[in-house]
């Protein structure tokens, strides 16, 4: 089984409505992360979790936000979705390696489109 | 200026070619510096760490110029399977040296390798 994993793999939706996109991990790492991916932008960091208590915004959070329900959960909403945040969406773990790095493990991605 | 900067290529190299890649960082805190592989439609996962002094794995050999803020990644006797988006990501520290737990991502240089 996947260490990270995430559903829906695929969404469309429409305008304005509400979508929750979900993720889950069994590495037990505190560190969780929500991006997306645009082409010829790369990933864009939109939040960030590193414990259950800790909520930061990344360099991209308007129009989301996020539930850390549980160490191994951290969810991604956008309340009122709009076509602009078409993209692909990738959570990732990380957990402090033997060299003081934090190392990143992503989960499938998660492929939304918004009509 | 981006934090993090990459040709995009794309990079069309035969089979057994030797190509390399290069990436400049703009952030002097950056701590840690790592190259993702991506391939289409997939999840990055990580390629390698790179270190100050340099580090080799199998065919893939990473640099690191801190003085000039730039990481290569050599790849030699390219394989087909070598065809992917290749991510360079750094991680910034602050100012006492603790790492922010975050990494930024380059666009990806794409490589694609032909028989």
């Amino acid at each position: 089984d996947a260490d990270v994993t995430q559903t829906p793999r695929n969404r469309i939706t429409k305008t304005g409505k509400r979508i929750m996109l979900e993720c889950s991990q069994t590495k037990g790492h505190d560190r969780m992360y929500w991006y997306r991916q645009d082409p010829g932008l790369g990933l864009r960091l939109i939040y960030y979790s590193f414990d259950v208590k800790d909520i930061n915004k990344g360099e991209i959070s308007d129009g989301y936000s996020v539930s850390r329900q549980a160490q191994a959960k951290f969810s991604l909403s956008l309340e009122s979705a709009i076509p602009n945040q078409t993209a692909l969406y990738f959570c990732a773990t990380s957990d402090l390696t033997g060299t003081g790095n934090y190392e990143q493990y992503f989960g499938p991605g998660t492929r939304l489109t918004v009509t | 200026r981006k934090e993090v900067e990459q040709d995009p290529g794309p990079f069309n190299v035969p089979e057994g070619a030797t190509v390399a890649f290069n990436c400049t960082y703009s952030n002097s805190a950056s701590q840690s510096f790592f190259w993702y592989r991506q391939d289409c439609r997939k999840e990055p996962k990580l390629l390698m760490s790179v270190y100050s002094s340099g580090n080799e794995d199998g065919r893939f050999t990473a640099q690191l110029n801190r003085a000039s803020q730039y990481i290569s990644l050599l790849i030699r006797d390219s394989k087909l399977s070598d065809s992917a988006t290749y991510l360079c990501v750094v991680n910034l520290a602050n100012a006492g040296g603790t790492s922010y737990g975050k990494l930024t991502f380059g666009q990806g240089t794409i490589l694609t390798v032909h028989p």
